[in-house]
């Protein structure tokens, strides 16, 4: 396993489309965040997964973001009708929950991001 | 409201010599708290993590203190290369009651280390 991966690198798109984003995160890692990132800035949290379970949203995440982690594995990041506004670097990241209510440091290990251009 | 911050100035320095970074918070009480080294275009990389009852931690050329009191912390990188230029970003445990669901990033601080 090399790490997280995501997918694609870059896209650009007009205004108005919808745009989706996939994210394979490292496979014993139970959890999968979103974050974003403009520039300048450090990244802001939209979303978190434990296994497929999505237990926070962030108040800044619209009704046209939503996220998915069907089997608990790879999630995938839509937007829609896009807006200039959302134009960033969407970054997903993982990490391992221990069980029992261990204590967890929560570590993240980041994936290269995908860039969103939206003219 | 709750704040992190870092220098949003770059920091210059000479090869050789020791960089200190800030991070100070407010309106949080971290479990624990990480430091991420990104560089333009990737995404951020974990360096190391400090707990609220550690003083210090220390990994090969950098060190971490973390004084809960004042709400800080430092990064240093000693004898600095110009391979350590980078941002790098304060995280925090934001989420409730510690269980270490949600970190919170400061802006970060670029560095630029020259010859």
């Amino acid at each position: 396993d090399t790490g997280v991966s995501q997918d694609p690198r870059h896209k650009i798109t007009k205004r108005g489309q919808n745009v989706t984003f996939r994210c394979d995160p490292i496979s014993e890692h139970n959890r999968l965040y979103w974050y974003r990132q403009t520039l300048g800035q450090g990244p802001e949290f939209l979303t978190y997964f434990q296994n497929e379970a999505q237990l926070e949203k962030s108040r800044l995440l619209s009704d046209r973001f939503s996220a998915e982690r069907p089997k608990g594995s790879f999630s995938t990041l839509e937007i829609q009708r896009t807006e200039q506004g959302d134009s960033a670097m969407y970054l997903c990241a993982s990490s391992f929950r221990l069980a029992g209510g261990l204590t967890n440091t929560g570590e993240l290990f980041f994936g290269e991001g995908s860039r969103l251009t939206v003219l | 409201s709750q704040k992190i911050e870092q220098n949003s100035e770059a920091l210059n320095i000479q090869e050789g010599k020791t960089a200190t970074l800030t991070c100070n918070y407010t309106n949080y009480s971290p479990a624990y708290l990480q430091w991420y080294r990104q560089d333009p275009g990737r995404g951020p990389v974990f360096l190391l993590l400090i707990r609220e009852n550690e003083k210090e931690k220390r990994k090969e050329r950098l060190k971490v203190t973390f004084d809960t009191t004042l709400k800080q912390s430092l990064f240093h990188i000693t004898a600095s290369q110009p391979a350590d230029s980078a941002t790098y970003l304060c995280a925090l445990d934001s989420s409730v009651a510690g269980t270490a669901s949600k970190l919170t990033f400061g802006t970060g601080t670029r560095l630029q280390v020259t010859l």
